[in-house]
């Protein structure tokens, strides 16, 4: 049984710079979410899609923010011009549908020189 | 609004037992258990939909008081391998998106 899989599991990238990350579902989930984890506190949700269709984005994400998940297979979260507050753990997670147990991946760790 | 977890952090000798508790001000559709460990993604533990009920597996339980919009993690005969962050994940409605808690830090010392 595959798991969720991130890629990549580190980034590191200057300020200004755009990054994208990789997020595969486990096969046949139809949800899949993104999250961003700082140090010490929970998982913040960023937006979550219902195989190809974004329902929703956070208001407190900025628009340099952006995701696809064409197909509704994998799914790709992009940042432009990353900043400083940018550096955190970000995690994609999945499920059969709403209100079932979401699965993790091991989440890529964005740092902001 | 982010749920609100108490205590923040707990040490426990193996065998002991702990309740982690979690309050929302908005009327929730289910409560999601998650254990993090050090460097390690979030581990599913259980949901717990609206309808006050209780679950449990192993020595690992939790309820849901629907009426006042908490849920409580009770872990008994506390094992080595229960350390690491507790987060509860809150869903208003049913769409899936949660809103996490801050986290319950539990040590468990032999």
């Amino acid at each position: 049984d595959t798991g969720v899989s991130q890629d990549p599991r580190h980034k590191i990238t200057k300020r200004g710079q755009n990054v994208t990350f990789r997020c595969d579902p486990i096969s046949e989930h139809n949800r899949l979410y993104w999250y961003r984890q700082t140090l010490g506190q929970g998982p913040e949700f960023l937006t979550y899609f219902q195989n190809e269709a974004q329902l929703e984005k956070s208001r407190l994400l900025s628009d340099r923010f952006s995701a696809e998940r064409p197909k509704g297979s994998f799914s790709t979260l992009e940042i432009q011009r990353t900043e400083q507050g940018d550096s955190a753990m970000y995690l994609c997670a999945s499920s059969p549908q709403g209100s079932q147990p979401q699965h993790f991946g091991d989440g890529t760790r964005l740092s902001i020189l | 609004q982010q749920p609100v977890q108490s205590p923040q952090a707990v040490i426990l000798r193996e065998g002991e037992d702990a309740v982690i508790n979690c309050s929302s001000s908005k009327a929730l559709y289910s409560v999601h258990w998650y254990r993090q460990k050090h460097g390690e993604a979030p581990v599913f533990l259980m949901i717990l939909l609206k309808g006050g009920e209780q679950k449990g597996h192993d020595k690992i339980s939790a309820s849901f008081n629907e009426k006042k919009q908490q849920s409580s993690l009770y872990l008994t005969a506390s094992q080595l391998s229960y350390s690491g962050t507790y987060f509860c994940g809150t869903e208003i409605s049913n769409t899936g998106k949660l809103i996490f808690g801050q986290g319950t830090t539990l040590q468990v010392k032999p």
